[in-house]
């Protein structure tokens, strides 16, 4: 069946470090992917997308990868900051269908 | 407006209670969708509406009676739940509905904290 996965429930760096958050797919129909950040007591936050025809994409200090052969997504944050402390989760939707699929999200903490 | 909104923030009901979970966007978007989310796990799809329609629904049990007034508004009524029903309910919207033809993010609102005691 359909399940998002991440390789880490916890994932602690240093202020300034860089960070990189992992989450695998089985689904090879999946074609959309999204990263959302939860902070305590607040809703999932979008962080950055992707669709299945690229394996790159870029935003502020955020980069996702995405490797369709292994069936792996990885969020990228580069020059840490305490408020990057968060629940960061991986999303995917399959081809046609109506909903987006979570995966168990791995909780960041960001060393002083 | 670029927000979607959810009310109330917190919630205590008892199991014999008939109560509301209210949440509004106004970003002119056509798909809405309700989630249920236990502490530390990934947010639970339960509902999605699709241009005012119920599109899904993920085998909810009928305690959970999901409403859409407009386009805006989507509510979630509740009636006779149980205290393994305590969660964070989390609205989201998106321009779309998600298919093939579409790809696009899903905003979540803050949530409700419901307690049932």
């Amino acid at each position: 069946g359909e399940s998002v996965g991440l390789h880490l429930p916890t994932l602690s760096v240093q202020e300034g470090d860089n960070s990189i958050i992992n989450c695998a797919y089985s689904n090879s129909a999946s074609d959309y992917f999204i990263w959302y950040k939860q902070e305590s007591g607040k809703g999932p936050q979008f962080i950055i997308d992707i669709r299945s025809n690229m394996d790159k994409r870029q935003g502020q200090r955020v980069t996702v990868l995405l490797n369709k052969t292994v069936k792996h997504l990885s969020l990228q944050i580069a020059a840490t900051q305490p408020g990057d402390s968060a629940v960061y989760f991986c999303a995917e939707n399959g081809r046609g269908a109506q909903k987006l699929v979570f995966g168990q999200g791995t909780r960041l903490t960001i060393n002083p | 407006d670029t927000e979607v909104t959810q009310t109330p923030k917190h919630l205590v009901m008892g199991m014999t209670n008939k109560k509301s979970l209210k949440c509004e966007q106004h970003m002119g978007h056509r798909a809405m969708y309700w989630y249920k989310q236990k502490a530390k796990k990934p947010p639970e799809l339960m509902f999605v509406y699709s241009y005012e329609k119920l599109s899904i629904n993920e085998s909810v049990p009928s305690r959970f009676s999901p409403e859409c007034p407009n386009s805006s508004l989507l509510n979630l009524h509740l009636h006779a739940l149980q205290p393994e029903d305590s969660a964070l309910y989390l609205c989201a919207s998106s321009q779309e509905p998600l298919s093939a033809l579409s790809y696009n993010e899903q905003f979540f609102g803050p949530g409700t904290r419901l307690t049932v005691l």
